[in-house]
């Protein structure tokens, strides 16, 4: 069955750099059609999108943060990567990620990780 | 950027009642929207998709409608396990959600 699950630390200081993993279960990101987002929720808030990685390669960033963010696949591992810059208390929420299908042009994302939740602060 | 809003924010309600939960977009948004179920401390579950589109398992119970930029979701007869956050996302340009509406017993 599909599954995601994502990994990182649950505790970063402020102005370092944020890597988080998810690894994949149940499809490949080498499948032609697949997507991967990331997505986090702070607390108490709603779901904010951050980006998105596609089987050929085209990457999508949430316009806001698109200069502190990098996504990237390892297909070999099947495993897609975010790293966020600069990180700020601000930053704190539960950190998803999301298999995302369907429609070429207008994807929707079907199944979710379990979440990791990551801390900013000194 | 493309704005969701939901109302209710937070809705009471008895096991078997009827529930509709309303999600409006700033722009047009055609069929692009899904409904998403949250519980405490879990991740969204996909309810709908493509406005009405049920998910897989997803019991049938539950129904969506709508188009262009108003869009429901109804639960026709809310269950012990139902009560929950719900959220609407637009997937017309990138990805928005609605601040969700709790449904919390009554």
């Amino acid at each position: 069955q599909v599954t995601l699950k994502e990994s990182g630390p649950a505790l970063v200081n402020p102005t370092q750099t944020l890597t988080l993993t998810c690894t994949l279960s149940g499809f490949s990101l080498s499948t032609s059609g697949m997507r991967v987002s990331w997505i986090r929720q702070a607390p108490g808030k709603a779901p904010e999108w951050l980006a998105r990685i596609d089987w050929d390669e085209n990457k999508f960033y949430n316009t806001s943060l698109k200069t502190r963010l990098t996504i990237s696949k390892d297909t070999s591992k099947n495993q897609v990567v975010l790293t966020m810059t600069n990180v700020d208390p601000v930053d704190t929420a539960t950190y998803y990620c999301a298999r995302t299908v369907g429609v070429n042009s207008h994807p929707h994302h079907d199944f979710w990780g379990q979440g990791t939740l990551v801390t900013v602060s000194s | 950027d493309i704005q969701m809003t939901q109302s209710p924010s937070t809705l009471s309600a008895s096991v078997g009642d009827r529930v509709t939960i309303t999600c409006r977009a700033s722009q047009t948004i055609s069929s692009w929207l899904a409904w998403y179920q949250q519980k405490s401390g879990k991740a969204p579950e996909l309810l709908i998709y493509q406005a009405s589109t049920l998910q897989s398992g997803v019991p049938s119970r539950f129904s969506g409608s709508g188009s262009g930029t108003e869009f429901t979701l109804t639960i026709s007869s809310v269950q012990p396990d139902d009560f929950a956050t719900y959220y609407c996302q637009q997937y017309n340009v990138y990805w928005t959600f609605g601040q969700g509406t709790k449904v919390e017993i009554k």
